[in-house]
């Protein structure tokens, strides 16, 4: 079956240590976007990527950084420069950019 | 698997009429319901929320209602505007946010 995955499901990291986030999706699309998602708050983008090797900052990218050196994988890692580390994390996969989204199910990071 | 279900890709409505973008569920563990709106190259913003407590919610333009028994909810956008032309998510949490369950989208298009 198609699908987009992400690992762990939850994660525990200390304060001041860089984590990276698992996102990998079999469906094929050319585009990929990571959300952070915080306790009354929407989705907030961090990074999107319209194709391999290319990336793009969204609204709250400081912090963050990501690859894209496969079409399959678009990893995440969490700085020890984020202030606000601790929140749910989705990523999700679209054939273009206008069309519909197909989101993983989500990692929950706590730092502490 | 699907837990969260938008059946119709897209949609086109004449500005002034009214828009219904639908939504289903599987998973009767479900109590809360979020829409959200999304422009290209943007993340999703949150537009109207509903409980299970509750059948309908309006905000505005905005009124989302909710069928327990038929694990449906409906969003309805009257006047539509060309403005409200995005793509609308459905979305559920389960656990108390701990995992996101999102629709693929619907693609509003208003025609003015």
């Amino acid at each position: 079956d198609g699908g987009i995955t992400q690992s762990p499901k939850y994660l525990f990291r200390k304060e001041g240590q860089n984590v990276t986030l698992s996102c990998e999706q079999n469906l094929n699309h050319d585009a990929m976007y990571w959300y952070r998602q915080d306790p009354g708050q929407g989705l907030r983008l961090i990074y999107y990527s319209q194709i391999v090797n290319d990336f793009q900052k969204g609204d709250i990218a400081e912090g963050y950084s990501v690859s894209r050196e496969k079409k399959e994988s678009f990893p995440l890692t969490v700085t020890s420069a984020q202030k606000n580390p601790t929140a749910f994390y989705l990523c999700a996969s679209s054939i273009q950019d206008s069309g519909e989204q197909y989101f993983g199910p989500g990692t929950r990071l706590t730092v502490t | 698997d699907q837990q969260v279900k938008q059946n119709s890709p897209s949609l086109s409505v004449q500005e002034g009429r009214i828009s219904i973008l639908n939504c289903d569920y599987t998973n009767s563990m479900f109590d809360y319901f979020l829409w959200y709106k999304k422009y290209p190259a943007e993340g999703p913003t949150f537009l109207i929320s509903i409980s299970s407590i509750k059948d309908k919610n309006e905000d505005g333009r905005f009124t989302v209602f909710l069928n327990k028994s038929a694990k449906h909810l409906s969003l309805h956008i009257v006047p539509s505007q060309p403005g409200d032309s995005a793509v609308y998510f459905c979305a559920a949490p389960l656990n108390t946010g701990n995992q996101f369950y999102f629709g693929t989208g619907t693609s509003l298009t208003v025609i003015p």
